[in-house]
């Protein structure tokens, strides 16, 4: 079955700065990678996704990179704000059905 | 639009008791997903539903969980009997469809177990 893989598993950076947080899948039959954001106690919601026939998609100051080859997929936070606190999952699809394989989360912490 | 929504949203069980959550999806999506998220992981599917049938529980721990989703609407989740190792957030998601461009899952507030 599908293997997701996610570094860092915390990250701290300063107001401003950019966050950058990785993940590898084992199923190169993979196709739809989305990225949750979940704040303590509240349920996980979606802040972008990209299929495996787009490379990168941006909304506002998030964008995700796809590298099929690789089997990696990046989320990038742009000039970050303490609101953005909060865990991330990526998670990849396998070819095989609508099985969702989640990363193990990166804590995010945004420094004043 | 109404989110999913479910309860219990806190139980509280000592082991070898029972207990039943409950999800009610967005309305007219099909498909219908039980998490069990452990503190510290990430969801991990236990079961899909397809309206009211089985796409995939192989996850499952089929000796104590169950569950059903009767008129392809509203699901029940059970365990019986509860274990130590069963304390975890019980989330429900739903999505339009399971195919491609209509897999987005929402997810509910889930349910937080803790077994004493």
């Amino acid at each position: 079955g599908e293997n997701v893989e996610q570094h860092p598993s915390t990250l701290s950076v300063q107001e401003g700065d950019s966050a950058v947080i990785k993940c590898t899948y084992s199923d190169s039959a993979s196709n739809y990678f989305p990225w949750y954001k979940q704040e303590l106690g509240k349920r996980p919601q979606l802040i972008i996704d990209i299929r495996s026939n787009v490379g990168e998609k941006k909304d506002q100051r998030i964008a995700v990179t796809l590298n099929k080859t690789a089997k990696h997929f990046s989320l990038h936070i742009t000039e970050t704000q303490p609101e953005d606190s909060a865990v991330y999952f990526c998670a990849a699809k396998g070819g095989g059905g609508n099985k969702l394989t989640f990363g193990t989360g990166t804590q995010l912490k945004v420094e004043l | 639009e109404a989110g999913v929504a479910q309860s219990p949203r806190y139980k509280i069980i000592e082991k070898r008791q029972s207990v039943a959550f409950w999800c009610n999806p967005i309305s007219g999506h099909a498909t219908l997903y039980w998490y069990q998220q452990i503190l510290g992981q990430g969801p991990k599917l236990l079961i899909q539903f397809q309206n009211n049938g089985v796409v995939d529980d192989s996850q499952l721990p089929k000796d104590r969980f169950s569950a059903e989703r009767l008129k392809g609407v509203d699901s029940t989740l059970k365990i019986q009997p509860a274990k130590l190792e069963d304390s975890a957030v019980y989330l429900c998601a739903s999505s339009l469809e399971g195919v491609s461009y209509q897999e987005t899952q929402y997810f509910g507030p889930g349910t937080r177990l803790l077994v004493l």
